[in-house]
C-alpha cells in the first residue's frame, strides 16, 4: 500500500525566516516519484517539483530547495528566505506505476508579514 | 499554451440530485484524473481516463462516474448526491504515458444542501 504523511499540520513563519517542510512516504514498488504542489486559497493545485525513485541529487531552484532520502523515505521541501506569497497548503504526493497520485494531509504555511 | 479548464467552478445541488462537471485538458494531453478533496478525507482519487477509456479507479462508489470524448474532453457525474459529497472536485490532465506530472485545473466547487 502506498501512504504519504506530513507530519506538520500548520506552521507559521515570519517574513525572511527559512522553513522546511517535511514528508515522509512508504511503498513496495522500486519505481516511484514523488511530488510536491502548492494550493493556494484558490484552489488550484500548482506544480512544484518532481523527483523520481533513482534520483537522489537534491536540487535548489531560487528560494526552493528538496531534500531527497530513499535510506528515510523522506522528501523535504524547503523555502528559503519565505515571503507572504509563500502562504499556501503544500501537499507531497506519491506516484506509482500509474498516473493517480496519492497525498498527504497537506502542510498549512502562514508567513507573517 | 491554454491550462486545464474546468466548468463550472462553483455548484449548489440538493440532496438526491444529480451533477455533471466538465474538464477540458491542455492541448495534446490525453489522459484526464479526477479527484475529490474534502476536508475530512484530504485529497482522494476518483478516476483516470485515458483515449475514452477508463484506465483507473479509486474507491468510490457507483454513483461517481465519468468519461472522456474524443477531443480528451472529461465529465464526472455523480447521481443521487449525498451531504458528504460536498467538496471541491480538481481535474489533472498528462500527455497519457504512465508515471507522468500531473497538471491540475482550478477545481469545481460542489455544496449539496
Amino acid at each position: 500500500a502506498q501512504k504519504v504523511t506530513q507530519a506538520q499540520t500548520e506552521i507559521s513563519v515570519v517574513e525572511k525566516e527559512d522553513v522546511t517542510l517535511d514528508c515522509v512516504y512508504e511503498t513496495r514498488d522500486t519505481t516511484y516519484y514523488l511530488f510536491w504542489y502548492k494550493q493556494p486559497p484558490s484552489g488550484e493545485l500548482v506544480f512544484l517539483i518532481r523527483r523520481n525513485s533513482f534520483d537522489e541529487q537534491n536540487e535548489i531552484s531560487g528560494r526552493y530547495s528538496w531534500n531527497f532520502q530513499k535510506s528515510t523515505s523522506s522528501f523535504n521541501f524547503t523555502i528559503t528566505a519565505s515571503q507572504v506569497v509563500d502562504s499556501a497548503v503544500y501537499f507531497c504526493a506519491l506516484q506509482t506505476g500509474a498516473n493517480n497520485l496519492f497525498f498527504g494531509t497537506g502542510t498549512r504555511l502562514t508567513v507573517i508579514p | 499554451k491554454a491550462g486545464v479548464t474546468q466548468t463550472p467552478r462553483y455548484l449548489i445541488k440538493t440532496r438526491g440530485q444529480q451533477v455533471t462537471l466538465s474538464c477540458s485538458p491542455i492541448s495534446g494531453h490525453r489522459s484526464v484524473s479526477w479527484y475529490q478533496q474534502t476536508p475530512g478525507q484530504g485529497l482522494q482519487f476518483l478516476f483516470e481516463y485515458f483515449s475514452e477509456t477508463q484506465r483507473n479507479k479509486g474507491n468510490f462508489p457507483g454513483r461517481f462516474s465519468g468519461r472522456q470524448f474524443s477531443n480528451s474532453r472529461s465529465e464526472m457525474n455523480v447521481s443521487t448526491l449525498e451531504l458528504g459529497d460536498s467538496a471541491l472536485y480538481l481535474c489533472a490532465s498528462t500527455m497519457g504515458q504512465a508515471l507522468q506530472t500531473q497538471y491540475f485545473g482550478p477545481g469545481t466547487r460542489l455544496l449539496v444542501l
